[in-house]
């Protein structure tokens, strides 16, 4: 099945710098790619959604400055955390979308655990 | 604002036991439903999905949608301590569209 990959799965960055993670469909053309952040014991909340080749839509609150969003091919988006916080210390997922959609239309990668010191 | 609701737990059954797990969505306009379920630390895993009124049924799975109450749920027969994680109630008005997902239940299946 549609795979995607996702990297790092742990990182843990000081205070003021940037973290970049990678998310890429290894078997498929992820046409739209969905980022979610997740707290300890709280949903998957929805960041911003992005589509190969264009600009990524941010939900609201989400400061499109501080995370960085690129779906420059159909096989890779990256999330850039920039100038990290501690409160930005969280769990990314990203979800993928491939072109034949359908019950499994969307596949997460294995998730990165942001650890901001 | 589009939510979904579900009761965070912990749901407490004893193996073999069927466990009920329920969601509302407030989006009359929703069109997808799906399960996921997710182990601490790890990402989501599809369970099911329904998009019609009336059960649907996956070994031992079945999810059950009615529309007309918004209200989506899973059971599961045979609850095995493997079982024990958070199930996420998800939704979307669109194929395509991002999931909009509930808080999660947290299921301890006891041996």
């Amino acid at each position: 099945g549609a795979v995607v990959s996702q990297h790092p799965s742990r990182v843990i960055c000081k205070s003021g710098t940037s973290v970049k993670i990678e998310c890429r469909s290894l078997d498929f053309q992820a046409t739209t790619m969905f980022w979610y952040r997740q707290f300890p014991k709280q949903s998957l909340m929805l960041m911003a959604t992005s589509n190969e080749g264009s600009k990524a839509t941010y939900e609201q609150g989400v400061e499109k400055d501080k995370f960085l969003i690129n779906h420059a091919s159909l096989t890779l988006s990256t999330l850039t955390v920039t100038s990290a916080h501690p409160e930005d210390s969280s769990f990314y997922i990203c979800s993928a979308r491939d072109r034949t959609g359908g019950d499994y239309g969307y596949t997460f990668g294995s998730g990165t655990r942001l650890t901001v010191v | 604002q589009k939510e979904v609701e579900q009761n965070s737990g912990p749901l407490s059954v004893p193996e073999g036991a069927i466990a009920s797990l329920n969601c509302t969505y407030s989006d009359r306009g929703s069109q997808s439903f799906f399960w996921y379920r997710q182990y601490s630390g790890k990402s989501p895993e599809l369970i099911m999905s329904i998009y019609s009124n009336g059960d649907k049924e996956d070994g031992r799975f079945t999810a059950q949608l009615n529309k007309a109450s918004q209200y989506v749920s899973l059971l599961i027969r045979d609850s095995q301590p493997s079982d024990s994680a958070t199930y996420l109630c998800a939704v979307n008005d669109q194929a395509g569209t991002a999931l909009i997902f509930g808080k999660g239940t947290t299921l301890s299946v006891s041996s």
